[in-house]
């Protein structure tokens, strides 16, 4: 079985500061990793994907996560937050066989103050 | 990617009537749709998995004949929300995962059950 930790429910910073969103997972099988966010009263749009390869992925919007293997984390980072980037922030797994289900965190609100 | 459509984006309905919601795949045939319902400020959490042909599957503590879940074609999965209640009152998505790669979602249905 998978599960997804995020840490944070709420993290506030101040527009133009750095921000970092932590995840850790647990899973006995390889996993697929993801970070999605989701505007108010949208759909999930997909931020970035560890799927093999590099552990520094970048995605969408100037953000960028690294897969940590040996502490089982897939911490989101972005090195200046912008206004545009409140949202609320999910981290995911699914793990490496067909048609599996995809398992959520419990999400982490980022709030962007000017 | 797939692209996935969801409608309507939003409904409000009499309590005690029924209410369907349509999940269409438009680039890619999806054997296994997945429905979620997320209350406010919290994540997604897995209703049912449904699939093409045969009947869907339903996470514990999913009523079944409430939630009825059709999979007739490889590009539309339907939920019809029966005899609806204000409780039932929520915001519905469904998502197609492609084997190896992030999962894609509709982009959400507000149910206000009034």
């Amino acid at each position: 079985a998978q599960s997804v930790t995020q840490l944070d429910s709420q993290v506030p910073v101040f527009e133009e500061a750095p921000v970092e969103l932590r995840c850790n997972y647990s899973s006995s099988v390889s996993v697929y990793l993801f970070w999605y966010v989701q505007y108010p009263n949208q759909g999930l749009q997909l931020l970035l994907k560890y799927l093999s390869g590099s552990t520094l992925v970048k995605g969408i919007n100037g953000f960028e996560a690294e897969f940590n293997k040996s502490q089982t984390s897939f911490h989101l980072r972005k090195p200046s937050v912008q206004i545009s980037d409140t949202a609320e922030y999910f981290c995911a797994v699914t793990p490496y066989s067909s048609a599996s289900k995809i398992i959520f965190g419990s999400g982490t609100r980022l709030s962007i103050r000017p | 990617g797939a692209v996935v459509s969801q409608h309507p984006s939003w409904v409000i309905c009499k309590s005690g009537t029924s209410v369907k919601i349509e999940c269409r795949s438009l680039d890619f045939q999806a054997t296994t749709m997945f429905w979620y319902r997320q209350f406010p400020k919290q994540s997604l959490m897995l209703m049912a998995t449904s699939n093409e042909g045969s009947k869907a599957t339903y996470e514990q503590g999913v009523e079944k004949d409430k939630f009825l879940i059709n999979h007739a074609s490889l590009t539309l999965s339907t939920l019809t929300v029966t005899s609806a209640h204000p409780e039932d009152s929520s915001f519905y998505i469904c998502s197609v995962l492609p084997v190896g790669t992030e999962a894609f979602f509709g982009q959400g249905t507000r149910l206000t059950v009034v």
